[in-house]
């Protein structure tokens, strides 16, 4: 157990809706990371929070957004969902800001399947 | 931008056979962690390594870092059937903006 953890576990939606993904960082984490792996894309970053801020964005669509709050939970919301949104969605924590000097413990995981 | 190559893609192997991935950067790295993540899991860290020529060692595992700081490889020796998963490099450039980026990662089989 990393510490991490996200909910929903698994989500089933149709086309065209609207969902949030939620994460909990580890106790102490300051910085939480979003992530979408599918079969054929690997571990994408999609972005990255600091103490409630945005510090990193990787390849995160315009329908994608995400937020942390001031108790640092982190979620990640996903608009006009398609069938290529469909893959697991992984949130991770470190302690520090800085990618290069931070491991990452990564949570279990929301599976999205878009229908 | 980083391009990063991992290799090969998938590995199968028998029990009790090595394993080798290689992880390799088009620009200089400030570091590289290692990551596992076992078949219906979530990535679990490994290692970092941060200095030229780095080798580091957990049990049957040996991370080396390359001299120039471009590449770096993981090696499993006499693999268990536990071994099982994708293993993914993560390097850190000094150029990064603060995207992170993972390799594509290599999927290891072991048939006991």
């Amino acid at each position: 157990d990393s510490g991490v953890t996200q909910t929903p576990k698994h989500l089933i939606t149709a086309t065209g809706q609207r969902v949030t993904l939620r994460c909990s960082p580890r106790s102490g984490d300051l910085s939480v990371y979003w992530y979408q792996q599918s079969l054929d894309q690997g571990l994408q970053f999609l972005i990255q929070y600091y103490n409630g801020e945005e510090r990193a964005k990787g390849n995160i669509l315009e329908r994608f957004s995400a937020q942390q709050f001031p108790d640092l939970h982190s979620e990640l919301n996903l608009s006009s969902l398609e069938l290529g949104d469909s893959a697991l969605y992984f949130c991770a924590s470190s302690v520090g800001g800085h990618p290069s000097s931070n491991e990452q413990f990564f949570g279990p995981g929301t599976r999205l399947t878009v229908l | 931008g980083q391009q990063v190559m991992q290799i090969p893609q998938y590995q199968h192997v028998q029990e009790g056979e090595d394993f080798t991935t290689y992880c390799n950067s088009s620009t200089t790295l400030s570091n590289i962690q290692w990551y596992k993540q076992r078949p219906g899991g979530h990535p679990v860290f490994l290692i970092q390594l941060v200095k030229s020529g780095e080798v580091k060692k957990q049990k049957r595992l040996t991370f080396q870092f390359g001299e120039a700081k471009k590449n770096s490889s993981l090696h499993i020796t006499a693999t268990q059937t536990t071994d099982v998963g994708t293993y993914f490099c993560a390097p850190r450039a000094w150029s990064n903006t603060g995207k992170l980026i993972f390799g594509q990662g290599t999927t290891l089989q072991v048939k006991p």
